[in-house]
């Protein structure tokens, strides 16, 4: 079965640095685009960062281009999330998910998700 | 940047009834739309992918319709474990975007 476990997240300084990392099992990670999405407590979802199955392409939220940045490893099955420059409003919980293919046709749609990591940035 | 809408923001419900929660994308994204449910304390659950299809092992009450700019989601008879939040999400282009949330509740 498909599992996601999420890990490094914690509490950081306002401008600081955390790594996330996303530990993918049950599927052939390095066929599936992958996704990060963060929910900030209490409030709603927002999607932060892809990274196509190839990594041939990242795309960024506006709120994070230019801090954070998305890769994987596929001889890890490993999804990362570097940020950089951390903010008050960065804090969240962190979701990383799977995209979603139907007969080898994918969408980036979340089929998939950990149970996620918090991180908390605070002076 | 393709913002969405939902509306209403939260609802009151009772069991059995029909509810039917609207998303609204700011510019034609064709059938690129998803919807997710979300428990308290829980993990979003897809629901529903590319406007009208069910996500495997979800309960066939929950139906999704719409194109362009205007989408639906409708649960037929609402359930118990049905009280949630639900959120749309378009899948048209990066960067994508979650509606603000729709909360059902009794």
């Amino acid at each position: 079965q498909v599992q996601l476990v999420e890990s490094g997240g914690g509490v950081v300084q306002p401008g600081g640095s955390l790594r996330l990392s996303c530990a993918a099992s049950g599927f052939t990670f390095s066929s599936y685009g992958m996704h990060w999405v963060r929910q900030a407590p209490g409030k709603g979802l927002e999607w932060v960062a892809n990274l196509r199955y190839d990594g041939s392409n990242k795309y960024y939220a506006d709120s994070v281009k230019g801090r954070f940045t998305i890769s994987r490893d596929d001889s890890k099955d490993t999804l990362y999330l570097q940020m950089n420059s951390l903010r008050a409003e960065d804090t969240a919980m962190y979701y990383c998910a799977k995209e979603g293919c139907i007969n080898g046709v994918c969408d980036p749609y979340f089929d998939y998700w950990g149970q996620g990591t918090l991180v908390a940035v605070s002076p | 940047d393709i913002q969405m809408t939902q509306s209403p923001s939260s609802l009151s419900a009772s069991i059995g009834d029909r509810v039917t929660i609207t998303c609204r994308a700011s510019q034609n994204i064709g059938t690129y739309l998803n919807w997710y449910q979300q428990k308290p304390g829980k993990v979003p659950r897809l629901l529903m992918y590319a406007t009208s299809n069910l996500q495997s092992g979800v309960p066939t009450r929950f139906s999704g319709s719409g194109s362009g700019t205007d989408f639906t989601l409708t649960i037929i008879s609402l359930q118990p474990e049905d009280f949630a939040t639900y959120y749309c999400q378009h899948s048209f282009s990066p960067p994508l975007a979650f509606g603000g949330g729709t909360r059902v509740e009794i």
